[in-house]
């Protein structure tokens, strides 16, 4: 079963404009990543947040995470064209640091210039 | 550095027929892995290593095996090939020291009829 699952599932905005996406999951984790897909290319890795944190920004990106909610949020501010890709929220299973990732299925966003 | 690169890139195989996907990383990294990714779908871990010689279970390891014998490559293959295995396959690559943060490969459509 997917340990993340992300909402929406498709978000369609202008450019310059914010887009958020939400990702919920299961169990307990030790950390939370976020990943970006173009279409038909490999994920590219964006931003990781630990489980004793909160909040973190990279850039344009701002990251959220509610443990007792079991949900992250991203935040891509004043996006741009090129930000239209697939997003993935991914947790680790735990136990181990081997970086055994679950992702969720995604969110697509589309940003019109 | 040509990062991670997998090979083929497209393949179809009848039901039945056995393959081998390639996947290398100059990176030097120790750990490697194999997803796959399905329409509507998160990644899904197949195998993974943490070194060379020695490999792992993921969460969807049924119908493949693999090979790590040299830390640069890891080898996915399909004895019997099924409809099932349809899928686009991804190799990916961490240090050590943050397998969370995977490199990952272009990826392989491979097409069972």
């Amino acid at each position: 079963s997917q340990q993340g699952e992300e909402d929406p599932q498709a978000l369609s905005i202008q450019e310059g404009e914010n887009a958020t996406m939400n990702c919920s999951y299961k169990t307990s984790i030790n950390n939370l990543q976020w990943y970006r897909q173009n279409s038909g290319r490999g994920l590219v890795h964006l931003i990781l947040i630990r489980s004793n944190e909160r909040e973190k920004h990279s850039g344009r990106l701002r990251v959220t995470l509610d443990t007792s909610k079991k949900s992250s949020s991203l935040l891509i501010t004043a996006s741009r064209a090129a930000d239209t890709a697939s997003y993935f929220c991914a947790t680790d299973v735990g136990g181990t640091s081997y970086g055994k990732l679950t992702f969720g299925q995604g969110t697509i966003l589309t940003v019109h210039p | 550095n040509a990062g991670v690169t997998q090979t083929p890139k497209f393949r179809v195989l009848k039901t039945g027929q056995s393959m081998t996907l390639l996947c290398a990383q100059d990176m030097n990294h120790e750990y490697m892995y194999w997803y796959r990714q399905d329409p509507g779908m998160g990644l899904r871990l197949i195998h993974y290593s943490v070194g060379e010689g020695t490999t792992a279970k993921g969460e969807v390891p049924d119908g493949y095996n693999v090979s790590r014998l040299k830390k640069q490559n890891f080898l996915l293959g399909l004895e019997s090939a099924a409809p099932s295995q349809t899928s686009v396959y991804f190799c990916a690559s961490a240090r050590l020291r943050n397998p969370y943060e995977q490199y990952f490969g272009p990826g392989t459509r491979l097409t069972v009829t």
